[in-house]
């Protein structure tokens, strides 16, 4: 079974780019979640779908940062504009009921100039 | 809403030595608890789960858990550790209800030769 899939691995741009994430979550699976990590703040929950409604964005830090589910096998995490502040490891992650356990992916590793 | 607290931010232990990572969780309701692992550069692995039956749990890589319901605890264990344990180590708490997954804020467990 393929994981959850996340694309690009790694992602240097200049601030004030767009920068997409994406990710496509296990087959068959109902919830999925964006996080972001990094050393000051840890891990931190952004927003979550269930069956590609969001439920929970309370997470998302402003409004530069946008999520969109259009189906249930493809999800995109958006900034517009980025700043040096965004640079962080993003990690989606997806399970079969918000209370299950969660798969995560490799994560992309976005570093903002 | 429920919360998770693991009491320490590093342990350092020797190679061959026995390891217990605290986990403590708060919830007036049932819960589901989890135990997952990140190694350097890597998402995050589901170590071991507690849903329901047998308050020990065994998981991944010889580490077992104890769901401890009057203390509100969920403390992994291991009783012996080797070198390629060294990960970050964090527990997650859900409602049985339904609802997302809270992390705490993890450990990093570091085995010293």
């Amino acid at each position: 079974d393929a994981g959850v899939i996340q694309s690009p691995r790694h992602e240097v741009t200049e601030m004030g780019q767009e920068v997409t994430l994406r990710c496509k979550p296990i087959s068959g699976h109902n919830s999925l979640f964006w996080y972001r990590q990094t050393m000051m703040r840890g891990l931190e929950l952004l927003i979550y779908f269930n069956n590609n409604v969001p439920i929970d964005d309370s997470g998302m830090p402003e409004d530069r940062f946008s999520a969109k589910m259009p189906n249930a096998s493809f999800s995109t995490l958006k900034i517009q504009p980025s700043e040096p502040r965004d640079s962080a490891v993003y990690f989606c992650a997806s399970s079969s009921m918000s209370n299950q356990p969660q798969h995560f992916g490799d994560g992309t590793r976005l570093s903002i100039l | 809403a429920q919360s998770v607290t693991q009491l320490d931010s590093q342990v350092p232990v020797f190679e061959e030595a026995p390891v217990e990572l605290r986990c403590n969780y708060s919830s007036s309701v049932s819960v589901y608890l989890f135990w997952y692992v990140q190694y350097p550069n890597q998402g995050l692995q589901l170590l071991l789960k507690y849903l329901s039956g047998s308050t020990l749990v065994k998981g991944i890589n010889g580490f077992e858990a104890e769901f401890n319901k009057s203390q509100t605890s969920f403390h992994l264990r291991k009783p012996s550790v080797h070198i390629s344990d060294t990960a970050e180590y964090f527990c997650a708490v859900t409602l049985t209800s339904g609802s997302r997954l809270t992390f705490g804020e993890g450990t990093q467990l570091t085995v010293n030769p």
